[in-house]
């Protein structure tokens, strides 16, 4: 289920679950959106993107939807493991301008 | 080396001291970028640099924060007369080309307290 933790909200889930991940971004001109996932005390790390002339992308374990009509964003991790636990960012970028980040999400696996 | 790498890893000040952060991007990559970080929060734009010109500085919050990348490859974030707000995690990032749609890599921060 979720839940509003410390500033962020947390999603749990079970290993071998999938897990989904909401992003609702703020900028209709945005054509660049990217996935970071964040472990504490580390720094954010690339997991995908995708610009605005698709509405799907796959990689490994991990897909990213866009929804450009409603202006949401998703990332869907198949086969959630322990070791994906950490806090997820979307960020959003219009042409050559800089990426602006969302408040993230803290997504929670349990054994 | 082989990631952005930045360097204290954590500092601890007095208010009122000047502080400064550094950071070593990915070798041969063009653009770099500094962001802060507030607890529970996502990272927050401060300056940008492609070599060693500063394209853009809009997020820097005051005059007291100044940023530098004088030979287009190490930069030096200085925060001078630090102040309590100024507690944050302060990264840095780095693309290989100039501002385009390229992910950015990040290195882990600088977790500054200011005390």
């Amino acid at each position: 289920g979720e839940s509003v933790g410390l500033h962020l909200p947390t999603l749990s889930v079970q290993e071998g679950d999938n897990s989904i991940i909401n992003c609702a971004y703020s900028n209709s001109a945005s054509d660049y959106f990217i996935w970071y996932k964040q472990e504490s005390g580390k720094g954010p790390q690339f997991i995908i993107d995708i610009r605005s002339n698709m509405d799907k992308r796959q990689g490994q374990r991990v897909t990213v939807l866009l929804n450009k009509t409603v202006k949401h964003l998703s990332l869907q991790i198949a086969a959630t493991q322990p070791g994906d636990s950490a806090v997820y960012f979307c960020a959003e970028r219009e042409g050559y301008s800089t990426l602006t980040f969302g408040k993230g999400t803290m997504l929670l696996v349990s054994p | 080396g082989a990631g952005v790498s930045q360097s204290p890893r954590y500092k601890v000040a007095k208010r009122g001291q000047d502080v400064a952060l550094r950071c070593d991007p990915i070798s041969g990559h063009v653009s770099l970028f500094w962001y802060q970080q507030a607890l529970g929060q996502g990272p927050e734009f401060l300056t940008y640099f492609q070599n060693e010109a500063q394209l853009d500085k809009s997020g820097l919050p005051s005059d007291r924060f100044f940023a530098e990348r004088p030979e287009g490859s190490v930069s030096t974030l200085k925060i001078q007369r630090t102040q309590q707000e100024d507690s944050a995690v302060y990264l840095c990032a780095s693309t290989i080309g100039a501002h385009s749609n390229q992910p950015q890599h990040f290195g882990d921060g600088t977790r500054l307290s200011i005390l």
